[in-house]
C-alpha cells in the first residue's frame, strides 16, 4: 500500500529564513511521482513542484526545491527566503503507476512570522 | 487560460437531502478527479473520470457518484446526505499524459455543510 507521512503538524519560521518541510513515502511501485501542494486559508490547492522517481536531478521551481532522497524515501520541500505569503498548509502527495489517484499526507501548517 | 471552476462555492443542506456539485476543468484537460477534505480524515480521493469514463474510485459508499460529460465537465452527486458529509469538496483537472508529470490543477472547492 502507498503511504505519505508528514511528521510536522505545524511550523513557525521567521520571515526571510529558509524552511524545510518533511515528507516520507512508502510504495512498492518502481515508478512514481511526488508532488507538493500549498493550500492557503481560502481553500484552493496550488501545485508547487513535482519530482519523478527516475529524475536524476532534484526539482526546482523558483523559491521551491525538492530534496529527493530515493534510498531514504524522502521528498522534502525547501522554501528559500520565506515570505509572509507562504503561510499556508502544505501537502505532500504521491502518484504511483499501480493507480493514478494521488495519495496525500496529513499536511504541515506553516506560519511565517514577520 | 481559465482555471478550474467549481459551483457552487458554498452549500448548506439538510440530512437526507441530495446535492450535486459541478466542476469545469481547464480547457484541454480530459481528466477530472474529485477529493473530499475534512479536518478529521484529511484529503481523500473520491473518483476520477477520463473521457466520460470512471477510471478510479476511492473507498466511499455508493451514495457518492459522479459523471463526466463530453466537454469534460464533471458533476458529483451525494444522495441521502449525512452530517459526516460536511466537507470541502475539491475538483482537480489534468491533461493526463501517458508519462511524466501530469500535475493536477485544483478548483477553489465547494464547501458543503450538512445540518
Amino acid at each position: 500500500a502507498q503511504k505519505i507521512t508528514q511528521t510536522q503538524p505545524g511550523m513557525f519560521v521567521q520571515e526571510k529564513e529558509a524552511v524545510t518541510l518533511d515528507c516520507t513515502y512508502d510504495t512498492s511501485d518502481p515508478s512514481y511521482g511526488l508532488f507538493w501542494y500549498k493550500q492557503p486559508s481560502s481553500g484552493e490547492m496550488i501545485f508547487l513542484i513535482y519530482q519523478g522517481s527516475y529524475d536524476q536531478q532534484n526539482a526546482t521551481e523558483g523559491r521551491y526545491s525538492l530534496n529527493f532522497q530515493k534510498a531514504r524515501k524522502s521528498a522534502n520541500l525547501v522554501i528559500s527566503a520565506s515570505q509572509l505569503g507562504d503561510s499556508a498548509m502544505y501537502f505532500c502527495a504521491m502518484r504511483g503507476d499501480s493507480n493514478y489517484q494521488l495519495i496525500w499526507g496529513a499536511g504541515t501548517k506553516l506560519i511565517i512570522k514577520p | 487560460k481559465a482555471g478550474v471552476t467549481q459551483t457552487p462555492r458554498y452549500l448548506i443542506k439538510t440530512r437526507g437531502q441530495q446535492v450535486t456539485l459541478s466542476c469545469s476543468p481547464i480547457s484541454g484537460h480530459r481528466s477530472v478527479s474529485w477529493y473530499q477534505q475534512t479536518p478529521g480524515q484529511g484529503l481523500q480521493f473520491l473518483f476520477e473520470y477520463f473521457s466520460e469514463t470512471q477510471r478510479n474510485k476511492g473507498n466511499f459508499p455508493g451514495r457518492f457518484s459522479g459523471r463526466q460529460f463530453s466537454n469534460s465537465r464533471s458533476e458529483m452527486n451525494v444522495s441521502t446526505l449525512e452530517l459526516g458529509d460536511s466537507a470541502l469538496y475539491l475538483c482537480a483537472s489534468s491533461w493526463r499524459g501517458s508519462e511524466g508529470s501530469y500535475e493536477q490543477y485544483f478548483g477553489p472547492g465547494t464547501r458543503l455543510t450538512v445540518t
